[in-house]
Parts: C-alpha cells; structure tokens; sequence
C-alpha cells in the first residue's frame, strides 16, 4: 500500500477555504485516494474519495495531480466545527487502511 | 440513514479479565473491519472479514480473537486483558464492489 505525507497541523480562519495537502508519490494505478476526518475520539468519518479525476461532495472537493503523487482537499468555507485530525489514505481492492498521522486542522473563529 | 453500531460504547476491565465488543454493520454490508486507536494514536488495523470468513489480518494481538456471524454481525474477543489494551476499538463496513468504509461510534475499552 502506498503511504501518504501530510502536514501535522494547520490553521484556518472560520469562514475560509482549508486546503489540505496530501502526498503519495507511491500511488499505483489502481489504488484510490481517500479522505476521512477523526473529530475528537468520534469514530473516523467518510469525506470524499477519487481515483484520478477531481471530485466534489456536499462536504468538500478533491483535487488530485495529473500525476496522482498529490492531492488536496478543500473545505470550502470552513467552519469551527470542521477542526479535527484529517487522514488522507490511498486504497486498493477493499484493502484495510493504514492511517498515517494525519493533519490537524484548528478552525479559529 | 442507519449507520455501524458498537456496544457497548464503555466497558471497564480488570487485567487479565476477558471482554467482548460487538459490531453491527449497516444493512447489506458484507465486509467488517476492526481498528484499534490507543491513546494519542492513530487507528491500527486489526482484523478484517467478508461474508463471514477472515479476510486479512493486521497487528492483532494472539489472546484476541474474531468472528464473523450469519447475520454479518461481527464479535471481537479478548482474552487476558493488559493495561495496554486500554484504547478505543473501531468497527468499520463496506459492501463489496462500493469501496468506501463507513465507521461505528467506537467502543472505550478501559483496563485497570
């Protein structure tokens, strides 16, 4: 499986754009991208996920590299609710995910 | 929508006691995964299952065990209870051929 880098921490102010970077330099073919975010010790939620076009949900947008070594998540308008740990996780063929430490992101009013 | 239910949410434990943790994955979901997060952690794969039978494996320790039931309903067994079993155990689901896996609550497992 591949494996991701992300940034520890970042900040954003409420009302902003978060853009998150991921890198996964590793990533193969078929493997997807995935993004979940973890708030306080809530279980692990479902964001977005693509294979190599950009994507958007209600949630946010996923912009992913011609090459697919990157990719960033965008909040749109984030808000303080959306601070928490955000992983970003690259799958293939219903594997179990390796979460790396993911990126802590502090919304502040 | 009806999403992964764990129970019980808390449990309490003395070392070397035994503990079962139950995972009820959404309606239709055939494949359960089983995560452990120690504390001021990332989450670690334990143990996966598809239509009732292991599917893949992960760092789970020899004195845990699992299983997969008819009704897709999953049960985490453990046995001889350490202090560093002391974490929050996420269940996880998916459908096959729908990729993306949906996570339950979170059981607090606290040994003392």
């Amino acid at each position: 499986d591949a494996k991701t880098t992300q940034p520890p921490s970042m900040d954003c102010a409420e009302g902003r754009a978060a853009n998150l970077p991921c890198n996964h330099s590793t990533i193969s073919g078929n493997e997807y991208v995935y993004w979940y975010r973890q708030i306080h010790s809530q279980g692990p939620q479902y964001i977005i996920h693509g294979l190599k076009n950009n994507e958007t949900n209600e949630m946010a947008s996923l912009i992913i590299t011609e090459d697919r070594k990157s990719s960033t998540l965008i909040l749109p308008h984030a808000t303080l609710r959306d601070t928490a740990v955000y992983y970003c996780i690259v799958l293939y063929n219903f594997n179990k995910f390796y979460f790396g430490s993911g990126t802590k992101l502090n919304v502040k009013p | 929508a009806a999403g992964v239910i764990q129970s019980p949410r808390h449990l309490i434990k003395e070392k070397r006691e035994t503990a079962t943790l139950k995972c009820y994955p959404i309606p239709r979901h055939d494949t359960v995964y089983w995560y452990q997060q120690g504390p001021g952690q990332d989450p670690q794969f334990l143990i996966s299952f598809y239509e009732k039978m292991q599917s893949d494996k992960g760092s789970i320790p020899d004195r845990f065990s699992a299983q997969q039931f008819s009704d897709y309903h999953s049960e985490l067994n453990m046995s001889s209870l350490e202090l560093g079993d002391s974490a929050l155990y996420f269940c996880a689901s998916l459908i096959r051929g729908e990729e993306t896996q949906y996570f339950g609550p979170g059981t607090r497992l606290l040994v003392l």
